[in-house]
């Protein structure tokens, strides 16, 4: 098994909505990660998971909230949102051996109305 | 962030062709430079890495071409299909740990 599975493939929230996004691999990677895409944008680092501990959070705003409940899991809770926080948001895995081979899961696409 | 670009934004190329995408790079003390592949509604997809102490590497029909000098990083498909047609990313990484860098892309369309 070599997926990355990401929930939901769609989202719609509203900027008072608290939401989550969930993430699942069984490749038995230790490193885990989120990103955040914008349209015809690269992919930039949210935060890093290394052993199930937060290892990076690139600056990112309290609204987004990473947890790593086991080696398995990922998720990101979503609070008061803003429009421009609208995005591909990319799930990814890697083998603490091979980190530059991330993973990734096809994503969850989010519109905050 | 570091600060990774790629010459052109977009190129086309007829099948069976090579193809050949560039990137520039700021960061000289980066340690691995990766390509990873986008394919419409898809996330990305590892292609290659190869380590700054290289200057050569390939893979199945690809070959990444690495020239620290002018901090240039390349892509080489051979004989490219259909199939290749993505957003093509460059990436560093400045230890080889978590913390990849993306550049801006360069989408690749192959015509029949």
């Amino acid at each position: 098994d070599t997926e990355v599975t990401q929930t939901p493939k769609h989202l719609v929230m509203g900027m008072t909505n608290k939401k989550s996004l969930k993430c699942e691999q069984h490749m038995g990677h230790r490193a885990m990660y989120w990103y955040k895409q914008k349209a015809k944008k690269p992919p930039e680092l949210m935060f890093v998971y290394s052993y199930e501990k937060l290892s990076i959070n690139e600056s990112v705003p309290s609204r987004f909230s990473p947890e790593c409940p086991n080696s398995s899991l990922l998720n990101l809770h979503l609070h008061a949102l803003q429009p421009e926080d609208s995005a591909l948001y990319l799930c990814a895995s890697s083998h603490r051996d091979r980190e530059t081979e991330a993973f990734f899961g096809q994503g969850t696409r989010l519109t905050v109305v | 962030g570091e600060s990774v670009g790629l010459h052109l934004p977009t190129l086309s190329v007829q099948e069976g062709d090579n193809s050949i995408i560039n990137c520039a790079y700021s960061n000289s003390a980066s340690d691995y430079f990766i390509w990873y592949k986008q394919e419409s509604g898809k996330g990305p997809q590892f292609i290659i890495d190869i380590r700054s102490n290289m200057d050569k590497r390939q893979g199945q029909r690809v070959t990444v071409l690495l020239n620290k000098t002018v901090k240039h990083l390349s892509l080489q498909i051979a004989a490219t299909q259909p199939g290749d047609s993505a957003v093509y990313f460059c990436a560093e990484s400045p230890t080889g740990a978590n913390n990849l860098f993306f550049g801006t892309g360069t989408r690749l369309t192959v015509i029949p």
